[in-house]
């Protein structure tokens, strides 16, 4: 169990276009996802937490007009790097928050994460 | 606010040896703790976590971890490596306070054969 997935792996894209991200668990609900960053040989930057049906919080210096991110329901959450340039480029992670069967605490299962470039 | 100290950064081991890798949190309240590795190209997978009871925790692949209160401290360990061990190594740390994962920044493991 406490499988997340993320789509798509890999994306390359022009600068100026939109990029849509997709992040679901699979196996339990999620209370709350995380979508982090992660830079080479560097640990996660968390950008924002969301909770299905509110709006996201975003960690100080995060651009919630350029990264939004939409909780549509327990199992799926979706990130949009609108306007990408090159600097966005980058590996985006989204993590989920939640109680697999049979357990008491909930846990946080990470996807595979999407690697960006932006061009 | 809360943090999680990693000391080691980056670890070289001959297969069979015993590792131990540290992690330390600071913070005063009640709190989870977790471990998660990265191996090359893949995604971070727990390793084990603690939430309360038995302060030594097993995990998969024959990993441990021992949460010390008085401490402050969580670290990681193995009887004997093997070179699939070969990964990025995080400490995680959760409170009720951030409702979020604070990480360490990581301690990359190298096992030589």
């Amino acid at each position: 169990g406490a499988v997340v997935s993320q789509h798509p792996s890999r994306v390359i894209c022009k600068s100026g276009t939109s990029v849509k991200i997709e992040c679901r668990s699979l196996d339990f609900q999620a209370t709350t996802m995380f979508w982090y960053r992660q830079f080479p040989k560097q640990s996660l930057m968390l950008m924002a937490t969301s909770n299905e049906g509110s709006k996201a919080t975003y960690e100080q210096g995060v651009e919630k007009d350029k990264f939004l991110i939409n909780h549509a329901s327990l199992t799926l959450s979706t990130l949009t790097v609108t306007s990408a340039h090159p600097e966005d480029s980058s590996f985006y992670i989204c993590s989920a928050r939640g109680s697999v069967s049979g357990e008491v605490y909930e846990t946080q299962y990470f996807g595979p994460g999407t690697r960006l470039l932006v061009l | 606010a809360q943090s999680v100290s990693q000391h080691n950064h980056h670890v070289i081991l001959s297969e069979a040896a015993s590792l131990e890798l540290g992690c330390n949190y600071s913070y005063g309240g009640t709190v989870n703790l977790f471990w998660y590795v990265q191996y090359p190209g893949q995604h971070l997978q727990l390793l084990l976590k603690y939430f309360s009871g038995d302060p030594l925790v097993k995990g998969i692949k024959g990993f441990e971890a021992e949460f010390i209160k008085s401490k402050f401290s969580f670290n990681l360990r193995k009887p004997s490596v093997q070179w699939s061990d070969t990964a990025e190594y995080f400490c995680a740390l959760y409170t009720g306070t951030a409702s979020k994962l604070t990480f360490g920044t990581g301690t990359r493991l190298q096992v030589t054969l």
